[in-house]
This record gives structure tokens, sequence and C-alpha cells, in this order.
């Protein structure tokens, strides 16, 4: 089945430090990918997305390219802020399951330190 | 505009018991989805319902179960209650069902099960 791989937490940066968080995927078919963000005591919020083969997703300074030869959907930034403190997930959409059901990673929790 | 709510906001059942959660979508999204989030772990989907229809169940036992009412809002019943669906209970609406409809996730129901 699908599946979702990122680099494990938590992880933690000073303030303007570049980051990065590792996400690989298992799919058989042509997922769309997905980085969503989770901020103490509330739900998911969509960060960004890609939905095909080499598409960059981008938001709030975040970025993250669809690299189908890698299988993987790497999240940057080239400047973190403390407001970015959070756990980030990777996810996938598998839309031949015949529903839209996204397929998480576990997660990796960001601490950036003033 | 409300997003998406849930109620309650916790809960503390005992094993054997029964529990219903319950989901109001954004106003105008006709699909609401169900995920189950252990402590350290991603979201794993749990159902999708669309036009009051089910349209995906993961896997999860028969103890899980969910409806969807002609205002489109949702609740998921679980029977049997056991130590391990301790979890937050995500609810996420769009309005339609592929990538371009994206999931607004409530900030969940969290169970504790004793």
């Amino acid at each position: 089945g699908d599946s979702v791989t990122q680099m494990e937490g938590p992880v933690t940066l000073s303030e303007e430090a570049f980051l990065t968080i590792n996400c690989t995927y298992t799919a058989t078919g042509y997922p769309s990918l997905f980085w969503y963000v989770q901020y103490p005591g509330e739900g998911l919020q969509l960060l960004l997305k890609a939905t095909k083969a080499d598409d960059k997703g981008s938001n709030k300074g975040f970025e993250a390219t669809y690299r189908k030869e890698t299988t993987s959907f790497h999240l940057e930034k080239g400047s973190v802020q403390v407001s970015d403190s959070a756990v980030y997930f990777c996810a996938l959409s598998d839309a031949g399951a015949g529903s839209y059901q996204l397929t998480f990673g576990k997660g990796t929790k960001l601490s950036v330190i003033p | 505009d409300a997003g998406v709510t849930q109620s309650p906001t916790h809960l503390i059942k005992t094993r054997g018991q029964h529990v219903t959660l319950r989901c109001s979508p954004i106003s105008g999204h006709k699909s609401v989805s169900w995920y189950q989030q252990v402590l350290g772990q991603g979201p794993q989907f749990i159902f999708q319902y669309y036009e009051k229809e089910e349209r995906g169940r993961g896997n999860f036992p028969d103890r899980f179960s969910a409806r969807q009412f002609p205002n489109y809002s949702s609740e998921l019943n679980v029977n049997a209650l056991l130590l391990g669906d301790s979890a937050l209970y995500l609810c996420a609406s769009s309005s339609g069902q592929g990538d371009n409809s994206p999931l607004h996730f409530g900030n969940g129901t969290r169970l504790t099960v004793t």
C-alpha cells in the first residue's frame, strides 16, 4: 500500500536558520503530495501541495518540489522564525482508491529558538 | 466564516462504552472525512462521506461507524471502546472529492479511554 516516510524529529533550529525536512513516499499510482502543519492545540492546516512531477509548491516562504525520480517531496525554508515552531506532516493522496483520502507520515516536530 | 467545528473537544470514556463524535463542515462543503491521530503519529484515514454516501473506509474494525446527515454534518461512532482507541479524532471537510478541493481540518476531539 501507499506510505510516507519523513525524517525523525524533533528538529531544533535557531531563528533565521535554513530548514529541510525530508519526505519520501511509496505509491502505486501518481499521487498528489502535500505538506500540512499542526500548531499546538490546533488541527492540521494545508501548507502547500504539488499535483504532478516537477511541480513546486510554495507558501509562507516554504517550498517543496515533487521529485518523481527520487519519490521525494522535501520541505525547505530559507530562514525560519519562532512562529514556525509546529509539527509538520508530509502526506499523499491516492486518487485511484475511489475516495479522497490522505496517507500521512509520522510528523516532524520543529522548534525554533530565538 | 466558521471553520470545521467538532464536539466535544475532550472526552473521557471507560473501556467497553460507546462514544459519538460530531462534526460540522464548512458551509457549502459536501464531503466530510474522519481521521484518527494517535499521540506521536500521523493521522490515519477512517472514513470519507460525500453527499451522504460512504465513499471510502480505512483499515478500522467494524466497531467504527459513521454517517452524514442532510445538512452535511457528520457523526463518528465507536462501540466497545478499547484503551487503544485513545487518540485525537480529526474531522475534515472539502467542497469536492479531488485534489483541487483541499481538506480543511477541525481542531479535533481528544478521546481518552480508561
